[in-house]
């Protein structure tokens, strides 16, 4: 399995863009690399998810270099909502093989 | 938009007794995971389903089993309720490279 790396924690202001970084040397192939976040006492809820370049939705934009070694979630011009869990994780998608949560990046925004 | 049903968002039980954590999803997915989520120890898999009578271990399955007789439910059971298993259990099922989808979560309290 994939194992991923990403900071801990990040503080930011409101109207910032937020950038976190996902390492996951060992990516498969037919791996696909997926967001989550999660608030206190919720279940987590999908973000976004890509495979290789550039992936954007309403919420977030998601960056892949070509070698997908890593990636990048950006939030544009987070708000106070935006202070949550955050986390990547690497899958074939099929889900036959175990989603496997990592420790995650605690975001902290501030007013 | 897809639902994933827990049957009780919190419970308190018993050591001793055997607990039925029921989980429901509508979106005919086939794939579905148990987690429990624990301070400062994030999301752990417990038991994961990719097909129906399918179970396979995920990385803390002592103490637990799983029932998947049908399609659109994942049962989760403790067998003998202990303290230890007081935790937030989180049900998730899996649309093929899209995404998992989580329940709201039952928060478990076992006395």
């Amino acid at each position: 399995l994939a194992k991923t790396t990403q900071p801990i924690s990040m503080d930011s202001y409101e109207g910032q863009e937020v950038n976190i970084t996902c390492s996951h040397n060992n990516i498969a192939t037919n791996d696909y690399i997926t967001w989550y976040q999660q608030f206190p006492s919720q279940g987590p809820r999908f973000i976004i998810q890509g495979y290789k370049t550039k992936v954007t939705n309403e919420v977030a934009s998601l960056f892949i270099p070509a070698d997908r070694k890593s990636s990048t979630l950006s939030l544009p011009r987070v708000s106070l909502s935006d202070t949550a869990v955050y986390y990547c994780l690497v899958g074939d998608g099929t889900g036959r093989r175990a989603l496997t949560f990592g420790s995650g990046t605690r975001l902290q925004v501030q007013p | 938009d897809v639902k994933v049903t827990q049957s009780s968002r919190y419970l308190v039980k018993r050591t001793g007794e055997k607990v039925f954590l029921e989980c429901v999803q509508d979106m005919d997915h086939e794939n579905m995971f148990w987690y429990r989520q624990d301070p400062g120890l994030g999301l752990r898999l417990i038991y994961f389903s990719y097909d129906v009578k399918m179970k396979e271990k995920g990385d803390i399955p002592e103490g637990y089993s799983v029932s998947r007789e049908k399609k659109e439910r994942f049962s989760l059971i403790l067998e003998s309720a202990s303290t230890n298993q007081t935790s937030m259990y989180l049900c998730a099922s899996i649309k093929q490279a899209v995404g998992a989808f989580f329940g709201q979560g039952t928060r478990l309290t076992v006395v």
